[in-house]
């Protein structure tokens, strides 16, 4: 597609629930990464893909984040049990390769879900 | 580790008035720098970066950057600021290995 799409736009959930947040790069993106940003603050990173691997998940907040990426496209980041701590805006963005410099680190990013958990 | 800081949450200006949003990083390997911005109600979008050769980096609606190694800074300037302008602007620093480490970003809000 033209940009990175992300689904849903919101999401509301209730704590203890689990959600399922989708991303869809750039096409032809090999790199793909997760990022939260929380009222106020600015962005943390979470996890990145080269392909359907995952070198640096060092962000993820707990074991009740896990994300997936297959066919080196979508990739699906999903919170377990939710808590009211997760609630963020969840963005996804993506560049031509990772690792590198130059335009090829160049990241673009999609409008975001908003998670709120009650 | 890297780190990012913008020293202003807030930078309140009046239309047509200079500006500048500071950023201060921290790192000990190379650096490639980025400004992003986020206008209300849309994404991020890159402003502009620093990846290598002239410290000076401009962006096509009037703002610039400057990449300072001793004072390990990147702020960001403009000479005359528009309404246009009002967003909120983040900082972000890579080592290019892959993510993007950001500063808690300012809101700059332009007024008539």
């Amino acid at each position: 597609g033209a940009g990175v799409s992300q689904s849903p736009s919101n999401k509301v959930t209730e704590k203890g629930k689990d959600v399922e947040l989708r991303c869809d790069p750039i096409s032809g993106h090999t790199a793909l990464y997760w990022y939260r940003q929380r009222l106020g603050q600015g962005l943390e990173f979470l996890i990145y893909f080269q392909g359907n691997s995952a070198p640096d998940k060092s962000g993820l907040p707990s074991d009740r984040f896990s994300a997936e990426r297959t066919g080196g496209s979508v990739s699906t980041l999903t919170i377990q049990r939710t808590q009211q701590e997760d609630s963020a805006v969840y963005l996804c963005a993506s560049s031509l390769l990772a690792g590198t410099s130059g335009r090829a680190n160049e990241q673009f990013f999609g409008p975001g879900t908003r998670l709120t958990v009650l | 580790a890297q780190s990012v800081t913008q020293l202003d949450s807030q930078v309140p200006v009046f239309e047509e008035a200079p500006v500048e949003l500071r950023c201060n990083y921290s790192s000990s390997v190379s650096v490639y720098l980025f400004w992003y911005v986020q206008y209300p109600n849309q994404g991020l979008q890159l402003l502009l970066k620093y990846l290598s050769g002239s410290t000076l980096v401009e962006s096509i609606n009037g703002f610039e950057a400057e990449f300072n190694k001793s004072q390990t800074s990147f702020h960001l300037r403009k000479p005359s600021v528009h309404i246009s302008d009002t967003a909120e602007y983040f900082c972000a620093v890579s080592d290019g290995r892959g993510k993007l480490i950001f500063g808690q970003g300012t809101e700059l809000s332009v007024k008539p």
